[in-house]
């Protein structure tokens, strides 16, 4: 399979705690998405990489979210000191510059927070 | 702040039916994507619309970009439960230096009972 994976598919965290999640996008893909997603809702924008550069971070992203491209391979988000807000799916994406921007997407991981 | 707003937010419908959703926005853009997802897994995306008043076809599916790149609308003809899902629209700006990432919408929720 050579589609967009994130690890872990579901963590079950207690409030305070730190997460990492991970991203392996398309191996061709040059750029990639956070994205964080409510139940019925859209994706909410979270960051941006293009190869190792972080280009973008959403305003609404506070100082406990960080990511990390650190070869223009896979990513990493983490998030400290987690809040019960933080419950969510955290989704990857990943799309290959001038191609209409069309986004290809990993499974997302679940995030509960307790 | 650009936006894209679907319409309608919930569908119900039954086996056999047609349907269409709506994506509209004050904005121009220079692509539009459609992207639909099932409970606990990523947007796959269905297709890219690129030229204003393009049409295409995905079986069942039909997809028209309107004439101003403004607007999208998605048609669904004789519905089948398979079809159950979040469709998402999302588009690419049209404006200079805000072209990295997607504008998306809050989503379609179908549900098409058997």
């Amino acid at each position: 399979d050579t589609g967009v994976s994130q690890d872990p598919r579901h963590k079950i965290t207690k409030r305070g705690q730190n997460v990492t999640f991970r991203c392996d996008p398309i191996s061709e893909h040059n750029r990639l998405y956070w994205y964080r997603q409510t139940l019925g809702q859209g994706p909410e924008f979270l960051t941006y990489f293009q190869n190792e550069a972080q280009l973008e971070k959403s305003r609404l992203l506070s100082d406990r979210f960080s990511a990390e491209r650190p070869k223009g391979s896979f990513s990493t988000l983490e998030i400290q000191r987690t809040e019960q807000g933080d419950s969510a799916m955290y989704l990857c994406a990943s799309s290959l510059r001038g191609t209409s921007y069309e986004q290809y997407f990993g499974p997302g991981t679940r995030l509960t927070v307790t | 702040t650009q936006l894209l707003e679907q319409s309608p937010q919930f569908l119900s419908i039954q086996e056999g039916e047609n349907l269409t959703v709506y994506c509209n926005s004050s904005s121009v853009f220079s692509s539009l994507q459609w992207y639909r997802q099932e409970p606990g897994e990523g947007p796959v995306l269905l297709v890219t619309v690129v030229t204003g008043g393009e049409v295409k076809k995905l079986k069942r599916l039909t997809f028209q970009f309107g004439d101003a790149r403004k607007d999208s609308s998605l048609h669904i003809t004789a519905a089948q439960p398979g079809d159950t899902g979040l469709y998402l629209c999302a588009g690419a700006s049209h404006r200079a230096g805000n072209n990295r990432k997607l504008i998306w919408g809050l989503g379609t929720s179908l549900a098409v009972n058997p």
